[in-house]
């Protein structure tokens, strides 16, 4: 049973480049989470999705962020115009349906962006 | 809101000694806890959590964890750190939406 699908490991771009990076979740995940890590720091909250739907999206910049999570294929997560600033590991996880016990996560090993 | 604090940016401790990393919460509710630790250059893996079950939680690589009330605490400990234990730990609440609250985490160094 493969976990948490995150690609690619490592994504280097140029300032005002955009940036795609995927999470292909648990088999039998229906539910999706995106958290950043900057250098030196825990994680930040980014978005939640379910498949076609934003839940929760309330830790997303207000610009250049999108993500989603199209009923078929993996969930993308978007950076539009990159600054340094977005350098980071960005993480994804997945988990069934709340409700459905036990609660937790599984995290994919990230993505680590670098922009020059 | 729920909220997590972690004592501590950097712990150090001798080979064979107890791991003591710390962790207290706020929330509202009764609280759903979780102990990550994550390797050098890679994802978070979960250690152990608490799920308003036993107070006394054992995870795995024989860490455990005790939820206390009274106290907003969810400590993690190892009686017998080992080389391999170095790494960073983050403890996390999930709040009323699902989402993990994370702490700022605890690098974990252990002399040999």
């Amino acid at each position: 049973n493969a976990g948490v699908m995150q690609n690619p490991r490592h994504l280097v771009r140029r300032r005002g480049q955009e940036a795609r990076l995927r999470c292909s979740p648990m088999k039998g995940h229906s539910h999706v989470y995106w958290y950043r890590q900057l250098p030196e720091e825990g994680l930040k909250f980014m978005v939640y999705l379910q498949k076609e739907n934003i839940i929760d999206e309330s830790g997303m910049p207000k610009e250049r962020f999108s993500a989603e999570f199209p009923k078929e294929g993996p969930s993308i997560l978007r950076i539009q115009q990159v600054v340094r600033g977005d350098s980071a590991a960005y993480f994804c996880a997945s988990s069934p349906p709340p409700g459905q016990s036990p609660y937790g996560y599984t995290f994919g090993s990230g993505t680590r962006l670098t922009v020059v | 809101a729920q909220s997590v604090t972690q004592l501590g940016s950097h712990v150090s401790v001798s080979e064979g000694a107890l791991v003591l990393l710390r962790c207290n919460y706020s929330s509202s509710v009764p609280p759903y806890l979780f102990w990550y630790v994550q390797y050098p250059n890679q994802g978070l893996q979960l250690l152990l959590k608490y799920t308003s079950a036993a107070t006394l939680v054992k995870g795995i690589n024989g860490f455990e964890a005790e939820f206390k009330k009274s106290e907003t605490s969810f400590h993690l400990t190892k009686p017998s750190a080992h080389m391999s234990d170095a790494a960073e730990y983050f403890c996390a609440v999930m709040d009323s939406s699902y989402k993990l609250i994370f702490g700022s985490g605890t690098r974990l160094l252990v002399r040999p």
